[in-house]
């Protein structure tokens, strides 16, 4: 129940197209879900986050779209370029009384390739 | 800013060998601490988090250990390595409060030959 299944595991889209990443969870505690970005040899970077009291958050090229219902959230990359090659993590956690955090429970990844 | 400092950046040692990896995180107090190790291709396994000086929960049992002996530093180690131990180690830290966002160092690259 504490797991966050990431899908696909590998993706290969052409420049200018869109990018879909999908994340499903069953803990309906779960109240904040970040996407982070990960380029080779270096620590992820957090990219965009959400609450569940939105359905939808954009960030220039990039969109989480949130369905509460399905307990489903999506990274969407807009006008894909190659320089958005990398590892993408979504995640999620639970805010703990007091307003301390829970521990992320991370996705598996999605290796991103953007082909010029 | 607050700044997060692992080292060393890759690493190989033998068999059967001790470990230490150290982290250090500047500009912030009382933060969260995190170990994680990602194996080649696969996502990030959660070793270790600290939520102050000597409180350490594992989250995998395994040849690993890991201690806080201040409030801004964090040290994975291993008396003896395992080929099994190999993989890319990453340092995070997180506000104690607030907004949950972790804060990643840029990683150590074990190869345990």
């Amino acid at each position: 129940q504490q797991q966050v299944k990431q899908s696909p595991q590998s993706l290969i889209v052409q420049k200018g197209g869109i990018s879909i990443i999908n994340c499903a969870y069953e803990n309906t505690a779960f109240d904040y879900f970040p996407w982070y970005q990960q380029f080779p040899g270096k620590g992820p970077a957090l990219l965009i986050a959400i609450r569940p009291d939105v359905s939808e958050k954009k960030e220039g090229r990039f969109t989480i779209s949130f369905n509460k219902s399905a307990k489903q959230f999506s990274l969407h990359i807009m006008d894909s370029q190659p320089g958005d090659s990398a590892t993408y993590f979504c995640a999620a956690s639970i805010t703990q009384t007091g307003g301390s955090q829970g521990n992320l429970i991370f996705g598996k990844g999605t290796k991103l390739s953007v082909k010029p | 800013s607050q700044t997060i400092h692992q080292w060393p950046a890759t690493l190989v040692q033998p068999v059967g060998s001790p470990l230490s990896l150290e982290c250090t995180v500047e500009g912030t107090s009382n933060p969260n601490l995190y170990w994680y190790r990602q194996a080649a291709g696969r996502g990030l396994q959660l070793l270790f988090y600290s939520v102050g000086i000597g409180q350490i929960s594992s989250e995998v049992p395994q040849n690993l250990s890991a201690s806080r002996p201040q409030d801004r530093q964090f040290i994975l180690s291993s008396k003896k390595l395992l080929l099994s131990d190999s993989g890319f180690y990453l340092c995070a830290w997180s506000p104690r409060t607030g907004k949950n966002i972790q804060y990643f160092g840029a990683g150590t690259r074990l190869s345990v030959l």
